[in-house]
């Protein structure tokens, strides 16, 4: 157990429509990252969150959106969802804002039909 | 642009035989960190060890070793006396710490099976 929790374990839902997945850190990190991992496409960062800033970004599509709260938990928002939307969704977690080892939460399976 | 290539995309090999995964990574930083991690069948991502660009000492944890080696840019995992319940994907990451600062590269990842 990694000490990352994240909610919910399998999300179904149609195209066209917008979904929140939910990431609680460690206890301690500040940090706190979103990751996608699709059959055809690996593991891909999407964005970084260090004590509520936003910090670093990778291939995040504009209907998708995150934030980081006072709490440090985070939100995945994905909205207009698309079929090659579906795949499994990682928060991690670090304590510092770069280098530092992250930590992976169990993951949000998420299937759009 | 930092990149991390793992060319063996599956290996195969018998219980207690030795197995090494490559990994190569490219990056323009001169600090950086490369990273381990073990995603096994029920999915979750393990780590496994982290390495800074200044540390080149090998180490050796067990029966899991890591070659660290900055003139081919190669952080290579091997296990030694493989077992069963080392079937997983091995993925090889890298960190830039100032260009990308923040985002991490992973390779698309070394499918491990451990036959009995």
């Amino acid at each position: 157990d990694s000490g990352v929790t994240q909610t919910p374990k399998h999300l179904i839902t149609a195209t066209g429509q917008r979904v929140t997945l939910r990431c609680s850190p460690r206890s301690g990190d500040l940090s706190v990252y979103w990751y996608q991992q699709s059959l055809d496409q690996g593991l891909q960062f999407l964005i970084q969150y260090y004590n509520g800033e936003e910090r670093a970004k990778g291939n995040i599509l504009e209907r998708f959106s995150a934030q980081q709260f006072p709490d440090l938990h985070s939100e995945l928002n994905l909205s207009s969802l698309e079929l090659g939307d579906s795949a499994l969704y990682f928060c991690a977690s670090s304590q510092g804002a770069r280098g530092d080892t992250q930590y992976f939460g169990p993951g949000t399976r998420l299937t759009v039909l | 642009a930092q990149k991390v290539t793992q060319a063996q995309t599956e290996i195969s090999v018998v219980e207690k035989e030795d197995v090494t995964l490559d990994c190569v990574y490219e990056t323009r930083d001169t600090t950086y960190y490369l990273f381990w991690y073990k995603q096994p069948p029920s999915g979750e991502l393990v780590f496994l060890i982290r390495r800074n660009s200044f540390d080149e000492q090998n180490e050796i944890s067990g029966r899991y070793s890591w070659n660290f080696q900055k003139s081919t840019s190669s952080f290579n995992f091997t296990i030694t006396a493989s077992q069963v319940v080392d079937s997983a994907v091995y993925f090889c990451a890298l960190s830039e710490a100032d260009t990308n600062a923040g985002k991490s590269t992973f390779g698309d990842g070394t499918t491990l099976t451990v036959k009995p």
